[in-house]
């Protein structure tokens, strides 16, 4: 079975911090790694993605890092502010976006 | 549109009763998905459309559920016969269709309440 497994289910930090939301996949052929941020009452939102041909790529404050061999990839928010405060997917494919599984979500809180 | 609408925001219903969620998508998007999402949970894939290809409906959890898209544009998400587990926001997703790994866009979500 395909599956995507978030860790952790749920994370608070103060303003400034940076919060890590770690992700680890079984299937060695899944070849893109989005993140999803999704704000109460709202659809989910693409952030950032990034392929298993580079070990880091950076957004703005976010960050991914992929370990290849170790089958994971996390999502890191640098000077994390309130308005950062959401859930937080990651999501994993081969090839097109409609194979796409998605992890269980992080609902993160930013304190100010 | 601006983004992809969905309709309504949010439905009460009771057990037993059909209900029919509406998705418009961003015009010329050719690609349609519905996902479903329960509460404190991930994204669960039900159904996906591109252009007149036959849809893949792969992730419907049963026969009580259906959907149908007309031509590129609207689509209708279909619960016969609700149960309580059915309770969740359906969320809609359009993409352009073309190049590896679109973008999915996402509508704001129909949350269904089965009492």
């Amino acid at each position: 079975q395909q599956q995507v497994k978030q860790s952790p289910q749920s994370l608070i930090v103060q303003k400034g911090g940076i919060p890590i939301i770690n992700c680890a996949y079984e299937n060695t052929a899944f070849d893109y790694f989005p993140w999803y941020q999704q704000f109460p009452g709202k659809g989910p939102a693409l952030l950032i993605a990034i392929r298993p041909d580079v070990s880091e790529k950076k957004e703005g404050r976010f960050t991914i890092s992929f370990n290849k061999s170790a089958k994971q990839f996390s999502l890191h928010i640098m000077d994390s502010q309130p308005g950062d405060s959401a859930t937080y997917f990651c999501a994993a494919s081969k090839g097109s976006a409609r194979q796409l599984t998605f992890g269980s979500g992080t609902q993160l809180t930013v304190l100010p | 549109g601006a983004g992809v609408s969905q309709s309504p925001s949010n439905k009460v219903t009771e057990k037993g009763k059909d209900v029919e969620l509406r998705c418009d998508p961003i015009s010329g998007h050719t690609a349609l998905y519905w996902y479903r999402q329960r509460l404190g949970q991930g994204l669960e894939f039900l159904i996906y459309f591109q252009g007149n290809s036959a849809p893949d409906k792969s992730g419907l959890p049963s026969d009580r559920f259906s959907a149908e898209r007309t031509g590129e544009s609207v689509s209708t998400l279909t619960i016969q016969r609700t149960q309580q587990e059915d309770s969740a926001v359906y969320l809609c997703a359009s993409s352009l269709v073309g190049s590896t790994n679109e973008k999915l866009f996402f509508g704001s979500g129909t949350q269904l309440s089965v009492l």
